[in-house]
């Protein structure tokens, strides 16, 4: 099945500077990639998602990249603000077509003013 | 208001007791699963529901039971409660699985003494 693993798992950064989040994937097969971002005492929310027939996205501050060769995609924030810490998972779809999804295990993110 | 909730937010119970924790999205999502977040594991499926009385586990089923009687409804169930089920646990649902978009609910803090 689908294995993902994230890295790093903490990530300290100071205002204004750029933050690069990295996962990798196991499953060849596997065409969507999102990010969610999980503020404090709340539930994961998506910010941004890539389909496998695209190298690049962007929203603003925000991009994501992917490598199918590689089978890795990093999410970079630039310009980071304060309001950008908070936890942050990557994702690719389980086997079979479920809607299931496989999460990495996190990176907090902590930017610093 | 629309959108997805979970009850209670935080319980603490007793090893061995039954409890359950219920989620309840106004949407009418097909697909709704059930995570639990640990440090270091990120979000690890336990069931998921593809519809109305059709349900399946997912990667850490074990000590837990779920139902879905009706769509917007998805309990889940502790029979009886061990202080490795001490998690934070959320929902999330979804509204075709080509799609692969969950929304979460805040999540249900369970402390099992």
């Amino acid at each position: 099945g689908e294995n993902v693993e994230q890295h790093p798992s903490t990530l300290s950064v100071q205002e204004g500077d750029s933050a690069v989040i990295k996962c990798t994937y196991s499953d060849s097969a596997s065409n969507y990639f999102p990010w969610y971002k999980q503020e404090l005492g709340k539930g994961p929310q998506l910010i941004i998602d890539i389909r496998s027939n695209v190298g690049e996205k962007k929203d603003q501050r925000i991009a994501v990249t992917l490598n199918k060769t590689a089978k890795h995609f990093s999410l970079h924030i630039t310009e980071t603000q304060p309001e950008d810490s908070a936890v942050y998972f990557c994702a690719a779809p389980a086997w079979g077509g479920t809607g299931k999804l496989i999460f990495g295990q996190g990176t907090t993110l902590q930017v610093k003013p | 208001d629309a959108g997805i909730t979970q009850s209670p937010r935080y319980k603490i119970t007793e090893t061995g007791r039954q409890v359950t924790l219920m989620c309840h999205q106004t949407w009418s999502h097909s697909y709704m699963f059930w995570y639990r977040q640990d440090l270091g594991h990120g979000l690890r499926l336990i069931y998921y529901s593809a519809a109305a009385d059709i349900t399946d586990k997912g990667e850490v089923p074990d000590g837990y039971v779920v139902s879905r009687s009706k769509t917007e409804n998805f309990p889940l169930t502790l029979e009886s409660a061990t202080r490795s089920q001490t998690s934070v646990y959320f929902c999330a649902s979804s509204e075709n699985p080509l799609s692969y978009e969950q929304y979460f609910g805040p999540g249900t803090r369970l402390t099992v003494t």
